[in-house]
């Protein structure tokens, strides 16, 4: 069973304090993902990333940044908090298909971050 | 990126069978439509997947015409617990910068 795990549940972080969401998958995927989802605003992509070291922007990077060093782990990173990054993250992975075809994406349990 | 169209809600009552149709006018030759689904406070999860005509798992029945313009998405006899988000996306492989939107909301009804 592909298995992707997030480091928190719930998190409450204050104004203005850095950040770090982690994510870890199990089944040697090279694609990560970085969602968040707000009621009414469905699940929007924020980075992704397909290879160590690399990522891409997805449709709302504004105020994160994101690390990939192992293939295992994509970490998403709020580098000052603010109050309208509380959300619902989800991570996500998922192998890469070289060709046609798409692999479907296996999400985690999600990290409730507030940002106080 | 091909975008997708579909119903914010939908109901139905224990039983019954529920459709529901996601069109995605520019889909490209490559693409691929997938459904996931959402249970709340919990991630999606991959339902079915279809290139064309039609496709049947365990769970759902996928029906794609042959100009691949929409897809309608089979839940027979629906039960309290498929109460949950359907989202529908296109997208081939490579990067898989996908977008998943609003998606469906699917209340079954005792």
């Amino acid at each position: 069973d592909v298995k992707v795990t997030q480091s928190s549940r719930y998190l409450v972080k204050r104004t203005g304090e850095k950040v770090f969401l982690e994510c870890v998958q199990d089944m040697d995927h090279e694609n990560m993902f970085w969602y968040r989802q707000d009621p009414g605003l469905g699940l929007r992509l924020i980075y992704f990333s397909y290879d160590v070291k690399m990522k891409e922007k997805g449709d709302i990077p504004e105020g994160y940044s994101v690390s990939r060093e192992k293939k295992e782990r994509f970490s998403l990173i709020l580098e000052s908090a603010s109050t309208n990054q509380t959300s619902m993250y989800l991570c996500a992975s998922s192998l890469f298909a070289s060709g046609i075809g798409a692999y479907e994406q296996y999400f985690g349990p999600g990290t409730r971050l507030t940002v106080t | 990126l091909a975008k997708t169209t579909q119903p914010i809600s939908m109901d139905s009552y224990e039983g019954q069978e529920v459709n529901i149709t996601c069109s995605h006018n520019n889909i490209a030759t490559n693409d691929y439509i997938t459904w996931y689904q959402q249970f709340p406070s919990q991630g999606p999860r991959f339902i079915i997947q279809g290139y064309k005509t039609k496709v049947t798992n365990e769970v759902a029945s996928l029906f794609i015409p042959a100009d691949r313009k929409s897809s309608t998405l089979s839940l027979p006899r629906v039960s309290l617990s498929d109460t949950a988000v359907y989202y529908c996306l296109v997208y081939s492989g490579g990067y898989q910068k996908v977008t998943f939107g609003i998606g469906t909301k699917l209340q079954v009804i005792p």
